[in-house]
Parts: C-alpha cells; sequence; structure tokens
C-alpha cells in the first residue's frame, strides 16, 4: 500500500474549518484514501473515504486532487471535541497500515 | 447499541500468564480484525477472519492466537505473556471489503 504523508500537529480555531492535507504521492490506480480520526484513549473512528471523487458526509469532506498524489480532509466547523489524532490511509484492501497521523487541537 | 464490543476494558497480569481478549460485533460483518497500538501509538493489524476464517496473519508470534466461533466473534487468546505484548488491543469488523469500525480497545499491562 502506499505510504502517506501528514504534518505532525496542526491548531485549528473552534467554529472556523480546519484543512488536513495529505501526501500519498505514490498512489496506485485502485487504492482508496480512507481518513480515521483517535480521540485520546478511544478506539479508531471512521470519518470519511473515497477513490477519485471529492466525497462528502455529516462529519467531514474529502477533496482529492485531479492526479490523486495528494488530499485534504475539511472538518466544516471545528469543535473542541473534534481534537484528536487524524490518520490518513491508502489502502486497496481492507488491511489499513495507520501512521502517525496528525494531532488536531482545536482551541476556544 | 454497541457496534463492537470488546471485554475485558483493561487487563493487568504477569508475565508467563495466558489471558484472552474477546470480541463481539453487532453489526452483521463478514470481516473482523485485531490491531494493536503500542506505546509509540503506532496501530498496526496483527489478524484478520472472513466468516470464520484467517485470511490475513501478519508477522504475529506464535503466543497470539485468535480463535472465531462464529461471525460475530473474535477472541484473543495470548501465551506465555511478555513485557512487550503491553499494548492496547483494537477488534474492528467490516463488510463487503467497506471501511473496519472499531472497538473501544483492550489496554494490556504486562508486570
Amino acid at each position: 500500500d502506499a505510504k502517506t504523508t501528514q504534518p505532525p500537529s496542526m491548531d485549528c480555531a473552534e467554529g472556523r474549518a480546519a484543512n488536513l492535507p495529505c501526501n500519498h504521492s505514490t498512489i496506485s490506480g485502485n487504492e482508496y484514501v480512507y481518513w480515521y480520526r483517535q480521540i485520546h484513549s478511544q478506539g479508531p473512528q471512521y470519518i470519511i473515504h473515497g477513490l477519485k471523487n471529492n466525497e462528502t458526509n455529516e462529519m467531514a469532506s474529502l477533496i482529492i486532487t485531479e492526479d490523486r498524489k495528494s488530499s485534504t480532509l475539511i472538518l466544516p466547523h471545528a469543535t473542541l471535541r473534534d481534537t484528536a489524532v487524524y490518520y490518513c490511509i491508502v489502502s486497496h484492501d481492507y488491511k489499513l497500515s495507520f501512521g502517525a497521523g496528525t494531532t488536531v487541537t482545536v482551541r476556544a | 447499541d454497541t457496534a463492537v464490543s470488546q471485554t475485558p476494558k483493561y487487563l493487568v497480569t504477569q508475565m508467563g500468564n495466558d489471558k484472552s481478549i474477546k470480541c463481539e460485533q453487532n453489526l452483521g460483518h463478514d470481516t473482523m480484525y485485531w490491531y494493536k497500538q503500542d506505546s509509540k501509538k503506532f496501530l498496526k493489524i496483527m489478524f484478520s477472519y472472513n466468516n470464520k476464517e484467517l485470511i490475513i496473519n501478519e508477522t504475529v508470534p506464535n503466543r497470539f492466537s485468535p480463535k472465531s466461533p462464529d461471525k460475530a466473534h473474535l477472541n484473543l487468546h495470548i501465551n506465555s505473556l511478555e513485557l512487550g505484548d503491553s499494548a492496547v488491543y483494537f477488534c474492528a469488523s467490516s463488510q463487503d471489503r467497506g471501511p473496519p469500525v472499531f472497538g473501544p480497545g483492550t489496554r494490556l499491562t504486562v508486570l
């Protein structure tokens, strides 16, 4: 599976949009981009995934570049409860490999 | 309604003991997994079962043995526990290669 690169940490103001970048320049044509988050001491929580097209659900939006070498997870209105480690994962099957992720801190 | 549940939540034991962690999912999923999160917070897949059959077995010591009595359960047995086995173990399940749903985790501490 392709590896991903994420910034180790980022801060976000409460109520503002949080844009989380992810680079996956070696992604293959059949690999999906998954986003999960892990709030302290809890199990990873699925957020969203996509293959080529942009995706949106009740939690977030996923923007994938046309060449698929990078993507951005957008939390439209960050709240304090969105403070977590966010993982960007690229995989062609259900075997997900988690990296270090981005620690997102939402500040009041 | 708990989707993926694990018991116990915390497990403290001595080196050399044998212990089990139980996992149950009520989502009707056909695939279940065990992941391990070490002290550095990296989450790695250990095993995967599809319809009670083992389909992924990463380089995990054979002291770890998963057992799936039915599609809704995947238990993890660990023999001769070692200090390095201390970690948080997460069970997960998925359907038709969809994104896995994770359980709350079991924190294992080996003394």
